[in-house]
């Protein structure tokens, strides 16, 4: 059964920095792109960041681009997200997803507030 | 960036009725979109992918439609269960976006 588990999610204050975790099972975690989509509250979905699976690309949303950065242990079946210079609107439930889209975490709630 | 335009924002629904959401792409996407169901406090899950193709475990009284720019998902039969957000997302070009969702709620 694929698992997708985010963590790191918290409090922070405009202008500081997060990482979150994502750690796959039940599937070959090096064998596929993965995706990080986030979601403010009682809003829509907005995809932000994709690896893919040998960490060759990445591809990111403006939004993020320049603030952000994907990456990828695959001895560790584990997804990273670096947060850095954190906004307001920022502020959302972040998601982990494999591949086409198909399997997505629970999601951690990241809060920027001061 | 490809625009998802999502109708009608909600939607409500008697159970047993056939019930129909659209979505229109603002540039031809040919059958890259897919769509997704969330309830509250949960992650999205998804329902159809390349327009038309229905993911493993989601009743058949799903299906989705159409290619280029107009797509459609459609209920047959609602169910009390199927109460919950829906999004329609392209994948035909970076960044991937969604519409901005369907809240379909049972009359």
């Amino acid at each position: 059964e694929v698992q997708l588990v985010e963590s790191g999610g918290g409090l922070v204050k405009p202008g500081s920095s997060l990482k979150l975790s994502c750690v796959a099972s039940g599937f070959t975690f090096s064998s596929y792109g993965m995706h990080w989509i986030r979601q403010a509250p009682k809003k829509g979905l907005e995809w932000i960041a994709l690896i893919y699976y040998d960490s060759s690309n990445k591809y990111y949303a403006d939004s993020v681009k320049g603030r952000f950065t994907i990456s990828r242990d695959n001895s560790k079946n584990t997804l990273y997200l670096e947060m850095n210079s954190l906004r307001s609107e920022d502020t959302a439930m972040y998601y982990c997803a494999k591949a086409h889209l198909a399997y997505w975490g629970q999601g951690t709630l990241v809060t920027v507030s001061s | 960036d490809i625009q998802m335009t999502q109708s009608p924002p909600s939607l409500s629904a008697s159970l047993g009725e056939t019930i129909s959401i659209e979505c229109l792409a603002s540039e031809g996407i040919y059958s890259n979109l897919a769509w997704y169901q969330q309830k509250p406090g949960k992650s999205p899950q998804l329902l159809i992918y390349g327009a038309s193709s229905l993911q493993d475990g989601v009743p058949s009284r799903f299906s989705g439609s159409g290619s280029g720019t107009q797509f459609s998902l459609k209920i047959s039969s609602m169910q009390p269960e199927d109460e919950a957000d829906y999004f329609c997302q392209q994948s035909y070009k970076f960044p991937l976006t969604f519409g901005s969702g369907t809240k379909l709620e049972i009359k």
